[in-house]
């Protein structure tokens, strides 16, 4: 069993779509990051997030941290193709911990 | 800074094999972290040392696997004899103070193919 929880596991959309991947857990988080993995390389940091209700942007990229610190979403709107990647969450619990991902797909 | 090398980037060996895989981490950082990634079970750390130490290496799926960080700035990774399921990607990352804010800096991964 995962400590995070990813869903969903695979997405494929069309360019121009929005959407939004989750990132759950029943443990309490310090901080919480998200990460980008295109093929081929390791997953780059996209954010951090550190306080319950936490609201961050980056360009179309929208992080929102849960109240209680367990949970976390990332929504892209108007996706394009070069969103294509895993998206990986990690979530400080001593050290990083992270889901097994979200695998995105975006078709021109 | 060049980042997080790793090598080799791939790595091709017979069953049976030594193999080590290397890594450089950022310098500065004190914190290294070897994961290894395959579809089925995603990113699993295996170790991870602090100034140089080993903190947890209950990652570290049996005997086969050793890793040692001599100095700040090198890491190895040993799997002695290799085994067809030790394929998967490794990456080693590294971080400073734990990389809870700041994150983990990653390698652009060795793909290990054990046959």
């Amino acid at each position: 069993t995962q400590l995070l929880e990813q869903s969903p596991q695979f997405l494929s959309i069309q360019e121009g779509e929005n959407l939004t991947v989750y990132c759950n857990s029943s443990s309490v988080f310090s901080s919480l990051q998200w990460y980008r993995q295109e093929p081929g390389e390791g997953p780059v940091l996209l954010v951090t997030v550190v306080t319950g209700g936490e609201v961050k942007k980056l360009k179309r990229l929208t992080f929102q941290f849960g109240d209680a610190r367990k949970d976390s979403s990332l929504h892209i709107t108007a996706a394009q193709p070069g969103d294509t990647g895993l998206y990986l969450c990690a979530g400080a619990l001593g050290i990083m911990r992270f889901g097994a991902g979200t695998r995105l797909t975006v078709k021109p | 800074d060049a980042g997080v090398i790793q090598s080799p980037r791939h790595e091709v060996t017979e069953m049976g094999q030594e193999v080590t895989l290397r890594c450089k981490p950022i310098s500065g950082h004190n914190s290294l972290f070897w994961y290894r990634q395959t579809m089925m079970r995603g990113l699993e750390l295996l170790i991870y040392f602090n100034n140089n130490v080993p903190i947890d290496d209950s990652g570290m799926p049996e005997d086969r696997f050793s890793a040692k960080m001599p100095n700040a700035s090198f890491s190895t990774l040993k799997i002695q004899p290799s085994e067809p399921r030790d394929s998967a990607v490794y990456f080693c990352a590294s971080s400073q103070d734990g990389g809870l804010v700041a994150g983990y800096t990653f390698g652009s991964g060795t793909r290990l193919t054990v046959v």
